[in-house]
């Protein structure tokens, strides 16, 4: 059955530094997004992307962050001066349609010292 | 802006039981609502997705039900087995805001062999 694949599965890296996620969403979906999750809280929406675009992102998307889909497979999460709360773990999400269910990656769990 | 609840927020029982969990949503004006499940240090996988014109999904021992107008979901699970111990979301995607989902904090359940 095709899901989601993201790497690494856990990265640790210093405040100030620029990390990048990776996603591999299922391969015919047409929506793609990326949610956090910081330890024992609710799971939050960062960010959707359609057509080669943002078409929504939250409050927390600021401009610490960025989104790209560099080729036909891959879709990245961005974020350029890591600070201490970003340590959550990141899950990217796909979707055939916007109506549909949203299959969801095993995460990233990443960790700013 | 739309909240999410959901009750309780743990649950133990023994192996066999049929039990309900329960989500509430502030708001009823609803594109869907999703339930995850979600493994300690895993991914969400999808359980049921219920659209805002359905009343109920069934997948095998599982069963959703949707009232909009109270704004309101169970998830209903027959003859629990302790495979079923994890913790359960509940996801709703508000009709107005875009594709993006809203978590509730979860159910945690046990289920005792």
């Amino acid at each position: 059955e095709p899901e989601v694949t993201q790497t690494p599965s856990h990265q640790v890296t210093q405040m100030g530094q620029e990390v990048i996620l990776r996603c591999v969403p299922i391969s015919n979906h047409l929506y793609f997004y990326w949610y956090r999750q910081i330890l024992g809280q609710k799971v939050e929406f960062l960010v959707s992307f359609y057509n080669n675009e943002i078409s929504e992102k939250s409050e927390i998307f600021d401009d610490q962050f960025s989104v790209e889909r560099p080729d036909g497979s891959n879709f990245t999460l961005k974020i350029r001066s890591t600070k201490l709360e970003d340590s959550a773990m990141y899950f990217c999400a796909s979707t055939i349609l916007r109506a549909e269910t949203q299959y969801f990656g095993p995460g990233t769990r990443l960790l700013v010292l | 802006k739309q909240e999410v609840t959901q009750i309780p927020a743990a649950l133990s029982v023994p192996e066999g039981e049929n039990l309900v969990l329960n989500c509430s949503f502030t708001d009823s004006a609803i594109y869907n609502l999703q339930w995850f499940r979600q493994d300690p240090g895993k991914g969400l996988t999808s359980l049921l997705l219920i659209q805002s014109s359905q009343r109920e999904q069934t997948s095998g021992r599982l069963n959703a039900s949707l009232d909009k107008s109270s704004g309101r979901s169970t998830l209903y699970i027959a003859a629990s087995q302790p495979g079923d111990s994890a913790t359960y979301l509940c996801a709703v995607r508000p009709h107005n805001y875009g594709q993006n989902f809203v978590f509730g904090p979860g159910t945690r359940l046990s289920v005792l062999p």
